[in-house]
């Protein structure tokens, strides 16, 4: 199977930027996937990004994909106290999606 | 916004009993899935569906057990709960015939706690 790995934790102050990152160490797959969950709640698809492109930007967030790293980041940017959350980087695989372990998020005032 | 939908969301139960967490989505989506994610924030998927009669274990070995009658509906049933056991249960689906066709989505989850 394919590993993907994340940082578990990452502190930040409201206004600065975010910046969180995934390894991996397959590269067989077609997308790769950014999801949030808040406490107490499912996953939320954030965004998703097609392995042949290498940044892909939706308002405040950015994804930068470098295949031949095997890297992944997804950048929050003016990031917000309701930004606090876990986030799980995935990648497609045969039958299902990888998820990586997490990283927990915590926005300060 | 997905329609995917599980209850209970929270169920508090002695060791033995049998228990089955509801899955259901609207969308229509052929494949669902089941993940257990420990305190420790990790994904493990115990089961998927290809559609309806198709079942599969996944990645994490489960005592639990599914099925797949109906395309909406993916009931997952713990015969004998266990302390074990207790944890967050997460329901998914995803459409194969999308070009997007991993992206999954999820429910609000179960959290299960077996005393």
């Amino acid at each position: 199977g394919e590993d993907v790995e994340q940082s578990l934790f990452l502190s930040v102050r409201e206004g600065d930027s975010s910046v969180i990152n995934c390894t991996y160490t397959d590269s067989s797959s077609t997308y790769l996937y950014w999801y949030k969950q808040e406490p107490g709640a499912g996953l939320q698809l954030l965004t998703y990004i097609f392995s042949n492109m290498d940044m892909k930007q939706d308002q405040r967030l950015t994804v930068l994909l470098n295949k031949k790293d095997k890297h992944l980041s997804l950048r929050i940017a003016d990031t917000q106290t309701g930004d606090s959350a876990i986030y799980f980087c995935a990648w497609d695989g045969y039958s299902t999606l990888t998820f990586g372990k997490g990283t927990m998020l915590l926005v300060s005032p | 916004e997905a329609d995917i939908y599980q209850t209970p969301r929270y169920l508090v139960i002695g060791t033995g009993k049998k228990i089955t967490l509801e899955c259901s989505q609207t969308m229509g989506h052929d494949k669902m899935y089941w993940y257990q994610q420990d305190p420790g924030m990790e994904l493990h998927l115990i089961h998927y569906s290809y559609g309806v009669n198709s079942t599969e274990k996944g990645d994490l070995s489960s005592e639990s057990t599914v099925s797949r009658i109906r395309t909406e509906h993916f009931p997952l049933t713990l015969e004998s709960a266990r302390p074990s056991h207790t944890s967050q249960y997460l329901c998914a689906s995803s459409d194969p015939g999308s070009g997007n066709q991993e992206t999954q989505y999820f429910g609000p989850g179960t959290r299960l706690l077996v005393l």
